[in-house]
């Protein structure tokens, strides 16, 4: 059984660029969520993506967008890069039986990817 | 509105005594709560999970926790610490697909 891995591990941009992050999820689950974690700070949920479509939002602007591949697979895209914006990207997989929403499910992470925005 | 709160940001015990960490939510009705654990560098890795099953949640490496409604309170609890126990702890509580919601950490560190 395969993780959860996200790719690149690290990655440095410069304010207004456009970053891509992708991340594979484990073998057997359906759903996919990303997370920001800020340096010293628990995460904080950005979105969720379920059968290739968005189905639940933190509050981040329209600029944070994802996709959600057939295999499950999943990119995390921020576009007009903020200093901000510099954290620890976490991606987590999980298997939703059926229905998208349940508090039951498990989230199995990634171990993320760190960005610096200069 | 719903919230988690995580009352220490950093615990300190000595090898071998107890260790408690502390979380309380706030929320309309029972959540499904979770706690996870993050050494550095490393994903997230989930310690325990209650979904309103038994309110003493058996979890992995000795830790187990306790859901008290009255007290809308999960903490975390371990008889007797251990040096790789040493790691950063989140209580996070999922409501629906738009309502995940972490704890902003503590970090527990063992003494020898």
């Amino acid at each position: 059984e395969t993780g959860v891995t996200q790719s690149p591990t690290h990655l440095i941009k410069t304010r207004g660029q456009q970053v891509t992050l992708r991340c594979s999820s484990q073998s057997g689950h359906n759903t996919v969520s990303w997370y920001q974690q800020a340096l010293g700070q628990g995460p904080q949920f950005i979105f969720q993506y379920y059968r290739e479509e968005e189905n639940g939002r933190g509050n981040f602007p329209p600029r944070f967008s994802g996709l959600q591949f057939p295999n499950y697979s999943s990119e995390l895209n921020v576009n007009a890069l903020e200093l901000d914006d510099s954290a620890l990207y976490l991606c987590a997989s999980s298997f939703a039986g059926g229905h998208p929403i349940s508090g039951a499910n498990v989230l199995t992470f990634g171990a993320g990817s760190r960005l610096t925005v200069l | 509105a719903q919230s988690v709160t995580q009352l220490d940001s950093h615990v300190s015990v000595s090898e071998g005594t107890p260790v408690l960490l502390r979380c309380n939510y706030s929320s309309s009705y029972s959540p499904s709560l979770f706690w996870y654990v993050q050494h550095p560098n490393k994903g997230l890795q989930l310690l325990l999970k209650y979904t309103s099953a038994a309110t003493l949640v058996k979890g992995i490496n000795g830790f187990e926790a306790e859901f008290k409604k009255s007290e809308t309170s999960f903490h975390l609890t371990k008889p007797s610490a251990h040096m790789s126990d040493a790691a950063e702890y989140f209580c996070v509580v999922i409501l629906s697909a738009s309502k995940i919601i972490f704890g902003s950490g503590t970090r527990l560190s063992i003494r020898p």
